[in-house]
């Protein structure tokens, strides 16, 4: 069965500090790999998703980026954190084909506070 | 692109009563719309779906229509119990663009027994 994995699940940093973000998928191959961010009481607002190795769409201009080094490992970076960055970062990912493909399954999320 | 409006944004009722709510979408070719329950600190988990090509589905006590003339949809839970207290979240989307999921605003709802 597959799984996704994300670490760290908290992790509280200076303004200005970089950050990096990590969420692997385990039992399948080529998923379309996403980033959503989550503020306190907020909805889903997807930052970053990705069809394959190296390819990388942005849906929100920030102070963010992601990798995708491996067909299954997807980051999430900044070089310098800002006090809006603060939030619940949550990995997902999705299959390929129709049907069932659609099925958003998430990872356990990234409480990040910035101070 | 999509838009997704969910209402309302907190619902409270007693314990055994059943709850709606309601989200509207705008884009005529989205074929799928999930549901997700969040709970408080945790993941949002997928908790039933409904393709375009059905207008009803029943997962035990949860029910989600779909009226694509309209191009709403609706999720029902019947004989709530406290442990439905979460944040709700609909969703929508086309197949064809990569699954980008476009989410509803969330519905806090709390379940008072």
């Amino acid at each position: 069965s597959q799984t996704i994995h994300q670490w760290p699940a908290t992790l509280v940093q200076p303004v200005g500090s970089p950050l990096s973000l990590e969420c692997t998928v385990e039992g399948t191959s080529n998923p379309n790999l996403y980033w959503y961010r989550q503020a306190a009481g907020r909805g889903l607002q997807l930052l970053f998703y990705s069809v394959g190795i190296g390819q990388i769409s942005s849906e929100v201009p920030q102070n963010l980026s992601a990798s995708r080094p491996q067909d299954r490992q997807f980051i999430l970076s900044s070089k310098k954190l800002l006090l809006s960055d603060s939030g619940f970062y949550l990995c997902a990912w999705t299959g390929t084909g129709w049907p069932g493909a659609n099925v958003l399954t998430f990872g356990a999320g990234s409480r990040l506070t910035v101070l | 692109g999509e838009n997704v409006e969910q209402h309302p944004s907190t619902l409270s009722v007693q314990e055994g009563d059943s709850a709606v709510i309601k989200c509207t979408y705008s884009d005529s070719a989205s074929n799928y719309f999930p549901w997700y329950k969040q709970e408080l600190g945790k993941r949002p988990q997928l908790i039933i779906d409904i393709r375009s090509n059905v207008g009803e589905k029943k997962d035990q006590r949860i029910a989600v229509t779909l009226n694509k003339t309209a191009k709403h949809f609706s999720l029902h839970i019947t004989e709530t119990q406290p442990e439905d207290s979460a944040v709700y979240f609909c969703a929508a989307s086309r197949a064809e663009y990569g699954n980008k999921l476009v989410f509803g605003a969330g519905t806090i709802l709390r379940v008072k027994s």
